[in-house]
């Protein structure tokens, strides 16, 4: 199956510093990708759909200044948090479609996990 | 606003035996559901999609059904082994089923005694 690898698997950063979350599709073209937020015990909500070639779009309440999403590449999108802050502590998933399948089958990537001091 | 909800936090059950786990959701009519497994600190694995014109699917020890009705899914796992154990995640598509983002339950823990 498509396989969607994460980089790093997980980071510690000081407050007020800023972090860059890569995420790859392996073996496929991702035209569009999602960024999802895990907190422990939660479900995983997601933030931003990133889409190759143009603008993020952004799910209500969260800040596109504050989580830039770059889609460069068909393999390739970054979130980067900026300013971090100890609430920005999580768990950070991506996951892209393989449309060409015709499946709505979504591939996760292992996930990132931030953690702010 | 769309909802979804598993109506277990955890469930615990003996080896060998049938799991089932539940998936509700109010205020919507989606195209198809989905399930997903997840380990911890690890990003969900696809399980079984189900669309809204069937009522069950199924995949080796694992049976699916859909009630479009009820709207509800019920996840079967037939006998459950330790490796089972898991967290099994409920996921809507978001947007009519067209653009694959996906609204995902909280999940329901699950722990496979040998």
């Amino acid at each position: 199956g498509a396989v969607v690898s994460q980089h790093p698997s997980w980071v510690i950063c000081k407050s007020g510093t800023s972090v860059k979350i890569e995420c790859r599709s392996l073996d496929f073209q991702a035209t569009t990708m999602f960024w999802y937020r895990q907190f422990p015990k939660q479900s995983l909500m997601l933030m931003a759909t990133s889409n190759e070639g143009s603008k993020a779009t952004y799910e209500q309440g969260v800040e596109k200044d504050k989580f830039l999403i770059n889609h460069a590449s068909l393999t390739l999108s970054t979130l980067t948090v900026t300013s971090a802050h100890p609430e920005d502590s999580s768990f950070y998933i991506c996951s892209a479609p393989d449309l060409t399948s015709g499946s709505y089958e979504q591939y996760f990537g292992p996930g990132t996990r931030l953690t702010v001091t | 606003s769309q909802k979804i909800e598993q109506n277990s936090e955890a469930l615990n059950i003996q080896e060998g035996k049938t799991a089932t786990l539940t998936c509700n959701y109010t205020n919507y009519s989606p195209a198809y559901l989905q399930w997903y497994r997840q380990d911890p600190g690890r990003g969900p694995v696809f399980l079984l999609l189900i669309r809204e014109n069937e009522k069950e699917k199924r995949k080796e020890r694992l049976k699916v059904t859909f009630d479009t009705t009820l709207k509800q899914s019920l996840f079967h796992i037939t006998a459950s082994q330790p490796a089972d154990s898991a967290t099994y995640l409920c996921a809507l598509d978001g947007y009519g089923g067209s653009q694959g983002n996906l609204i995902f339950g909280k999940g329901t823990k699950l722990s496979v005694k040998p």
